[in-house]
C-alpha cells in the first residue's frame, strides 16, 4: 500500500523567512496531494492541495509543488508570521479510493 | 471550505461507561466518513472508514465491538466508544469526504478522558 514519508520532523524558523516541509509517497498511482494544518487541541485544517496533472498551486503565501517523476511534493510557505506555527501534515490518495494516507507531520514554530 | 461539526470537544467519563460522539457535514453530504484517532505528538492513526447505509470497515487491529459506528444518514457519523476504559483516552477525529471536487474535510476532534 501507500507510504508517505514527511521530513523534517520539526522546524523552526524566523519570522518573515520562509519554510519548506517535503514528503516523498511510493505509489505511483496516488493522484491528489493535500497539506493540513493542525494546531493544539483542533482538527486539521486543508490549507491547500494539488493534483497530479499540475506541477505547482500557489494561495497567498503558501505553495505545493509536486513531481511525479521523483514522487515527492513540497509545500512552502513565504513571509512566515508567527500565527502559522502548527503543526502540518502532508497526505496522498488514489482518486476514487478516499482513502488518505498521512505523513508524520512536522511541528514548524515561527519564532519572532 | 466546507464544515464537519464534530461534538463534544471534550469529554471526561468513569471507566466502564460508554461515550458517544457526533461527527456532522454541514453544508454538503458525504457518503463517505472517517474517525481517526491521535496520540500526542503523533499522527493521525485511521480507525474506520463509515458508509452510509452500511456496516463500517475497520482498520486492522481495531476493535468493531469496542468502537461502534453508526452511519444512519448523508450527514451524520457516530462513534461509541463502548465500556471506556483509560488507554482509550486519546483525541478522536473524524473527516468526512465532499464528493465535489473529492476534498477530505476534518470535524475539531473529541478529547476523550476516561478516569
Amino acid at each position: 500500500g501507500e507510504n508517505v514519508e514527511q521530513h523534517p520532523s520539526t522546524l523552526s524558523v524566523q519570522e518573515g523567512d520562509s519554510a519548506v516541509i517535503k514528503c516523498t509517497y511510493s505509489d505511483s498511482a496516488s493522484n491528489y496531494f493535500p497539506w493540513y494544518k493542525q494546531e493544539l487541541g483542533k482538527g486539521p485544517q486543508l490549507i491547500i492541495d494539488i493534483r497530479s496533472n499540475v506541477g505547482e498551486k500557489k494561495d497567498q503565501r503558501i505553495a505545493v509543488t509536486l513531481n511525479k517523476t521523483a514522487k515527492h511534493f513540497s509545500l512552502h510557505i513565504t513571509e512566515t508570521q508567527p500565527e502559522d506555527s502548527a503543526v502540518y501534515f502532508c497526505a496522498a490518495m488514489i482518486q476514487g479510493a478516499q482513502k488518505l494516507v498521512f505523513g508524520q507531520g512536522t511541528r514548524l514554530t515561527i519564532n519572532p | 471550505g466546507a464544515v464537519v461539526s464534530q461534538h463534544p470537544s471534550r469529554v471526561i467519563c468513569k471507566s466502564g461507561t460508554s461515550v458517544k460522539i457526533e461527527c456532522r457535514s454541514l453544508d454538503f453530504q458525504a457518503t463517505t466518513m472517517f474517525w481517526y484517532r491521535q496520540f500526542p505528538k503523533q499522527s493521525l492513526m485511521l480507525m474506520a472508514t463509515s458508509n452510509e447505509g452500511s456496516k463500517a470497515t475497520y482498520e486492522q487491529g481495531v476493535e468493531k465491538d469496542k468502537f461502534l459506528i453508526n452511519h444512519a444518514s448523508l450527514t451524520l457519523s457516530t462513534l461509541t466508544v463502548t465500556s471506556a476504559h483509560p488507554e482509550d483516552s486519546s483525541f478522536y477525529i473524524c473527516s468526512a469526504f465532499r464528493d465535489r471536487g473529492e476534498k477530505l474535510f476534518f470535524g475539531s476532534g473529541t478529547q476523550l478522558s476516561v478516569l
